[in-house]
């Protein structure tokens, strides 16, 4: 199993640029979510999906967007690329919700760099 | 505001030496702790998950423990080896709150560094 798989590894964008990153995971999930982490800083969700077919706002969404494309894929998509943007996107999945008893699994992470 | 305090935020110790990282909560209510290892470059890994009548859970040569009363979790390395240089997540649930959120609040982690 590969677990979580997030495309691209590095990217970088030039201000005003779309972009959309990509997971995917092979556990048969149910939830799935994005996170940014920035140095000195906690991990932030920016979206989540419970479930196929639902998606949530979480601490940081503004200037994203999500599809839960299915149960094993859950896109993040930047419109129009701003350098505050730049950091390190990582996908996440777990069998439940965040605050159930269970583990979530994380993919390599995406680092995105916006000039 | 639920946050969760991590302590220290840099820690450097000689191979083979124990060391021990704090994690001081104030999510409320509270569901289940978990530690995560982060090593540089990589996606954070599951250590330990612990709900508040579980005190202490071992996973290798990591111990986590858990005083709910206090609100304090410690994780304790024992004979660290140079694999072990990463950064220790902790991450607190709170029963799922609707209107956007998660449940999961996520500390700064503590940066350990292991010297041959």
């Amino acid at each position: 199993n590969a677990g979580v798989t997030q495309t691209p590894k590095f990217q970088v964008l030039k201000t005003g640029q779309s972009m959309t990153l990509q997971c995917a995971q092979d556990m048969n999930h149910n939830s799935m979510y994005w996170y940014r982490q920035d140095p000195g800083m906690g991990l932030r969700l920016i979206y989540y999906s419970a479930s196929e077919g639902t998606t949530d706002k979480g601490e940081v969404p503004n200037g994203y967007n999500v599809s839960r494309l299915n149960k094993r894929e859950f896109s993040l998509r930047l419109e129009s690329a701003a350098p505050s943007q730049t950091s390190v996107y990582f996908c996440a999945s777990s069998w439940v919700r965040g605050s159930g008893y269970n583990e979530q699994f994380f993919g390599p992470g995406t680092r995105l760099t916006v000039l | 505001k639920n946050q969760v305090e991590q302590s220290p935020q840099s820690l450097i110790i000689l191979e083979g030496k124990n060391c021990t990282l704090q994690c001081n909560y104030t999510v409320s209510p509270f569901s289940n702790l978990r530690w995560y290892k982060q090593d540089t470059g990589r996606g954070p890994v599951s250590l330990t998950i612990m709900t508040f009548s579980e005190n202490t859970k071992s996973n290798g040569r990591y111990t986590a423990t858990l005083d709910a009363d206090t609100k304090q979790s410690s994780l304790h390395i024992t004979a660290s080896q140079l694999s072990d240089s990463a950064s220790y997540i902790c991450v607190v649930s709170a029963p799922y709150s609707g209107g956007g959120a998660d449940g999961l609040t996520f500390g700064k982690g503590t940066h350990l560094i292991i010297q041959p």
